[in-house]
């Protein structure tokens, strides 16, 4: 069974920093395509992120909002995918939800738990 | 503004049918596979329909989609009340090189 599991959301003021974590279990996280998406409170979804496998070259790519301030990466050694957020700003306030690409380039089979992200002075 | 457009709201009565579209462009649903994703209330999404009608396992196929040039559709048969929440269609657009979802539409079971 694919399982994920988030950690690292929180409060935080605008300019500041965040990182959330996410590891999978259950397929072989070095051929797993990884993404992000965001829930802002009310709203609907917004794709965020993803990351390819390093057999696909490991790249990534963002959302046009994020772009320049928030970054993905992984350890597959962790089987861990990261979401750097710098520079945070209220609009960046949500639910933040790692999942797992189980098609490319961006069918999400399975989600984790997700991780509630609070920008606020 | 999404980029994919679609109703923001649906309703159907149990054991009835109901569909919910979805219209893009040529860059996204007119070149890639739709996806279609339920959230039920307070739950994290669920991938309901991938890769030209696939549905992964467990999905029951009360739930099917169809696609025709840059406009796609979901239907739901046989409705049941826990199949009230949140439909997001979602494709990938290679003008913006990311994957976009549509505004979602919530589907009442009367």
């Amino acid at each position: 069974e694919v399982q994920l599991a988030q950690s690292g959301g929180g409060s935080v003021k605008p300019g500041e920093s965040l990182r959330l974590y996410c590891t999978l279990w259950g397929v072989p996280f070095t051929d797993a395509w990884m993404s992000w998406v965001r829930q802002a409170p009310g709203k609907g979804l917004e794709w965020v992120g993803r990351i390819k496998s390093k057999g696909s070259g490991g790249t990534t790519d963002y959302a046009a909002p994020v772009r320049g301030r928030f970054s993905i990466s992984r350890d597959d050694s962790k089987n861990t995918v990261f979401l750097q957020m710098n520079s945070l700003k209220v609009e960046d306030t949500a639910m933040y939800y790692c999942s797992w690409i189980v098609r490319a380039p961006g069918s999400m089979l399975s989600w984790g738990q997700g991780g509630l992200v609070t920008v606020s002075s | 503004q999404s980029v994919l457009t679609q109703p923001p709201s649906a309703s159907g009565t149990p054991g009835h049918w109901v569909t919910i579209s979805c219209s893009g462009s040529s860059s996204n649903i007119g070149k890639n596979p739709v996806n279609w994703y339920q959230q039920l209330p307070g739950t994290a999404p669920k991938l309901l329909i991938y890769d030209n009608s696939q549905r992964p396992s467990g999905v029951p196929d009360r739930f099917s989609d169809s696609k025709s040039g840059t406009s796609a559709s979901l239907a739901i048969s046989g409705l049941h009340s826990e199949d009230e929440g949140d439909y997001y269609c979602a494709a990938w657009d290679d003008s913006l090189n990311a994957y976009v979802f549509g505004p979602g539409t919530h589907l009442t079971v009367l």
